[in-house]
């Protein structure tokens, strides 16, 4: 299957900007995910990214993404406790509605 | 938006017996749904996929006749776990799409299987 790749562990101060890097292997990749998922908790969608773009922007949340490289970023803003959470980056290939996820990135906001 | 319902959120059973896990999305026709289970501080696997009145497309490696998928209705569909065992005691997610192109998936709030 395709690979998705994260690093597990962000730990940041209140305040600053959380980058959350994924890595993928899926060329044929057309949506890109990021998911946030709180302890005890599904999946809740933060945004999304069609493989044609390069970056979006939605309040806090910036995605960037190199096609080129098969990197995706997440960065947050001003990160606030609210955002300590496991990140999970997805992405969707061209032949189905299957998603492959990372391992999800626990992100820790300390005061 | 696009509201996934799971039920129930947590359940305990006894070994041998059997759980049924619903899934409906509440507002939107969900022409495909996805079973996902999730280990202790791991990434989703899935499970199987299901497509209304259509038999699910399970994953390799997952006994369909161990999990039972039914997808009746364009707005529900159910996870049966027969006969559980301890080891099939994890955390289980179901999430929907409409299908559209560039729509997303919408997860459930998971359900909290423990087997004894």
């Amino acid at each position: 299957g395709e690979d998705v790749e994260q690093s597990l562990f962000l730990s940041v101060r209140e305040g600053d900007s959380s980058v959350i890097n994924c890595t993928y292997t899926d060329s044929s990749s057309t949506y890109l995910y990021w998911y946030k998922q709180e302890p005890g908790a599904g999946l809740q969608l933060l945004t999304y990214i069609f493989s044609n773009m390069d970056m979006k922007q939605d309040q806090r949340l910036t995605v960037l993404l190199n096609k080129k490289d098969k990197h995706l970023s997440l960065r947050i803003a001003d990160t606030q406790t609210g955002d300590s959470a496991i990140y999970f980056c997805a992405e969707r290939g061209s032949n189905d509605y299957k998603l492959s996820f990372g391992a999800g990135t626990t992100v820790t906001v300390r005061a | 938006g696009a509201v996934v319902s799971q039920h129930p959120s947590r359940v305990i059973c006894k070994s041998g017996t059997s759980v049924k896990i619903e899934c409906r999305s509440l507002d939107f026709q969900a022409t495909t749904m996805f079973w996902y289970r999730q280990f202790p501080k791991k990434s989703l696997m899935l499970m199987a996929t299901s497509n209304e009145g259509s038999k699910a497309t399970y994953e390799q490696g997952v006994e369909k006749d161990k999990f039972l998928i039914n997808h009746a209705s364009l707005t529900l569909s159910t996870l049966t776990v027969t006969s559980a065992h301890p080891e099939d005691s994890s955390f289980y997610i179901c999430s929907a799409t409409p299908g559209l192109r560039g729509s997303g998936y919408t997860f459930g709030s998971g359900t909290r299987l423990t087997v004894v």
